[in-house]
């Protein structure tokens, strides 16, 4: 096990809405980025967080934002729900920089209807 | 182009044959390598870094072709349960946001 949560496991939304998912990142770790898994695609990367600030954004609309907390746990936020946005949401935690790997989490698999 | 790339597969092994795939990145400053595996639904699990000399764990080798910009992933005396996908992994290591890119996955069927 990794010590990286990630709630809700599964969520239903429909076009139009909002959604909130939660990261819980593992002990000693700063630094928390998220990705976007479609259906029979490898992760793509959504942004990254560090000290509470945006540190490093894919290619993702900004109806796509997100948080981290003094914990170093993490939300990430999606308004005005599209299709496409039905996914799995993963969560990585890892120090900053450095060659330490990062550590998912189960992720959060969001269908939008 | 996609930054890496990957044959989807997928490749059906006998149990016990060795099994053996690329990935191709397309960015020459990537500087560090991995393989994850997934298995079916869940999240994304490091199976091994690669390293330039290239490296063993047990039934698996990784290698690593700077020149060509690929890496390999072999699998000796495969066993039902590798079945899985195995997301190839670049990034660079720098202060600011270093995100992983994923290629798209190579699936790997191990059958009696």
């Amino acid at each position: 096990e990794t010590g990286v949560t990630q709630s809700p496991t599964h969520l239903i939304k429909t076009r139009g809405q909002q959604v909130t998912l939660r990261c819980s990142s593992q002990s000693g770790h700063n630094t928390v980025s998220w990705y976007q898994q479609a259906l029979g695609q490898g992760p793509q990367f959504i942004f990254q967080y560090y000290r509470e600030e945006e540190n490093g954004r894919g290619n993702f609309p900004p109806r796509f934002s997100g948080l981290q907390f003094p914990n170093y746990s993490s939300e990430l936020n999606v308004n005005a729900l599209e299709l496409d946005d039905s996914a799995l949401y993963l969560c990585a935690s890892h120090p900053l920089g450095g060659r330490e790997t990062q550590y998912f989490g189960p992720g959060t698999r969001l269908l939008v209807l | 182009r996609k930054e890496v790339e990957q044959d989807p597969g997928p490749f059906n092994v006998p149990e016990g044959a060795t099994v053996a795939f690329n990935c191709t990145y397309s960015n020459s400053a990537s500087q560090s390598f991995f393989w994850y595996r997934q298995d079916c639904r869940k999240e994304p699990k490091l199976l091994m870094s690669v390293y330039s000399s290239g490296n063993e764990d047990g039934r698996f080798t990784a290698q690593l072709n700077r020149a060509s910009q690929y890496i390999s992933l072999l699998i000796r005396d495969s066993k039902l349960s590798d079945s899985a996908t195995y997301l190839c992994v670049v990034t660079m290591i720098k202060a600011a946001g270093n995100k992983l890119t994923f290629g798209g996955g190579t699936r790997v069927l191990v059958k009696p």
